[in-house]
């Protein structure tokens, strides 16, 4: 069973509303990440935190906005969407920042944007 | 670029058989090799991590082989079982790329009874 645990698993909303994702982990880690994954492709980075502060943005729309409120908790503020940022986002932590490091996946959030 | 490509797209076994699937990357310098599985609809989940110097890595009936010389890993999967029907991803990370993985495409397991 993953560690990391993120809700809501499904969320549909409208292109005016403001939503939220969350992630939780309490394995320790100290780097935590915004993946989103369309149908059929790799997980493609959007986020990085380290050590709460936020390392990588990797030109993403400012539709998304992402909050690290303490170690364990991530959240991406949505707002605005449009109906291709329909996808799976995935939330992901690890020990640190290093590439030596496992990163460990939640279940994802499907998001449909209508 | 860095990149790393899976062969094949998708395949179509059935249960009880053996399979191989295939990990070429370009990515330099090198750190790790990760293969994760991914069920539809959840996140991925890691089987094995291999570094430079490691050759072979088992996991249950997952078994990674790694060639640094020649960039290609293998992931093969022994007497598979319907429960293996998943995505697997192939992760490359590079020491001068932190927190950066970089993802295959992915090979698309159907395992069928």
């Amino acid at each position: 069973d993953t560690e990391v645990t993120q809700t809501p698993k499904h969320l549909v909303m409208g292109m005016t509303n403001k939503k939220s994702l969350k992630c939780e982990q309490h394995m320790g880690h100290r780097a935590m990440y915004w993946y989103k994954q369309k149908a059929k492709k790799p997980p493609e980075l959007m986020f990085v935190y380290s050590y709460e502060k936020l390392s990588i943005n990797e030109s993403v729309p400012s539709r998304f906005s992402p909050e690290c409120p303490n170690s364990s908790l991530l959240n991406l503020h949505l707002h605005a969407l449009q109906p291709e940022d329909s996808a799976l986002y995935l939330c992901a932590s690890s020990m640190q920042g290093n590439s030596g490091n496992t990163i460990y996946f939640g279940e994802g959030s499907w998001l449909t944007v209508v | 670029k860095n990149q790393v490509e899976q062969s094949p797209q998708s395949l179509i076994i059935l249960e009880g058989k053996n399979c191989t699937l295939q990990c070429n990357y370009t990515v330099s310098p090198f750190s790790n090799l990760r293969w994760y599985k991914q069920d539809t609809g959840r996140g991925p989940v890691s089987l094995t991590i291999m570094t430079f110097s490691e050759n072979t890595k088992s996991n249950g009936r997952y078994t990674a082989t790694l060639d640094a010389d020649t960039k290609q890993s293998s992931l093969h999967i022994t007497a598979s079982q319907l429960s293996d029907s998943a995505s697997y991803i192939c992760v490359v990370s590079s020491p001068s790329g932190t927190y950066k993985y970089i993802f295959g495409t992915g090979t698309r397991l159907k395992v069928l009874a």
